[in-house]
């Protein structure tokens, strides 16, 4: 099965740095890597996924960037504002015995703070 | 808003008692998932039910029955729970499985405590 890593696991900026987290992931087969924001009080939302045709994504300030060669995959996000503070969750998908994605593997989550 | 709908937001229960948690999706989502959170943990999948079938089961402990009454509908049913079992239930659907057809949309969460 899919094993995720991911680092830090707090993050503390300042308003207007920037924030980066990165996972890696062990199946080489995993073609497919979301990124989840979860809030205080909320279920977790997908926030951007990246596919592995590409190498990097990004949606204004947030960016994705996979290395398929390192199996790792990277979340970027600038010019950070405090609504950015929460938990991040990167996940891969668990290929099982026959090779098809059933599931997600979730990584162990990054605590996100920006400060004022 | 999210839409996934789950209630009750939360609920305490004793050991002895049994409840039920709910789940409704309105997204023609084919695929509906429960997922076991504990504080400052990723989610953990229990249960996905795929076309109204299970599909997959974590392995979870017989306390914890799941059941798909149609495609909008989810339902946990508890019985006999321990207070590790205390947590926050998650709601997912996707249009397929995960980590095929993309997104999962969760829920709120259903966050239970035993006594």
């Amino acid at each position: 099965g899919e094993n995720v890593e991911q680092h830090p696991s707090t993050l503390s900026v300042q308003e207007g740095d920037s924030a980066v987290i990165k996972c890696t992931y062990s199946d080489s087969a995993s073609n497919y890597f979301p990124w989840y924001k979860q809030e205080l009080g909320k279920g977790p939302q997908l926030i951007i996924d990246i596919r592995s045709n590409v190498g990097e994504k990004k949606d204004q300030r947030i960016a994705v960037t996979l290395n398929k060669t390192a199996k790792h995959f990277s979340l970027h996000i600038t010019e950070t504002q405090p609504e950015d503070s929460a938990v991040y969750f990167c996940a891969a998908p668990n290929l099982g015995n026959t090779g098809t994605a059933s599931k997600l593997t979730f990584g162990t989550g990054t605590r996100l703070q920006v400060t004022l | 808003d999210t839409e996934v709908t789950q209630t009750p937001k939360h609920l305490v229960m004793g050991m002895t008692n049994k409840k039920s948690l709910k789940c409704e999706q309105h997204m023609g989502h084919r695929a509906m998932y429960w997922y076991k959170q504990k504080a400052k943990k990723p989610p953990e999948l229990m249960f996905v039910y795929s076309y109204e079938k299970l599909s997959i089961n974590e392995s979870v402990p017989s306390r914890f029955s799941p059941e798909c009454p149609n495609s909008s509908l989810l339902n946990l049913h508890l019985h006999a729970l321990q207070p590790e079992d205390s947590a926050l239930y998650l709601c997912a659907s996707s249009p397929g499985l995960a980590g095929v057809s993309g997104e999962l949309f969760f829920g709120e969460g259903s966050r239970l405590t035993v006594l």
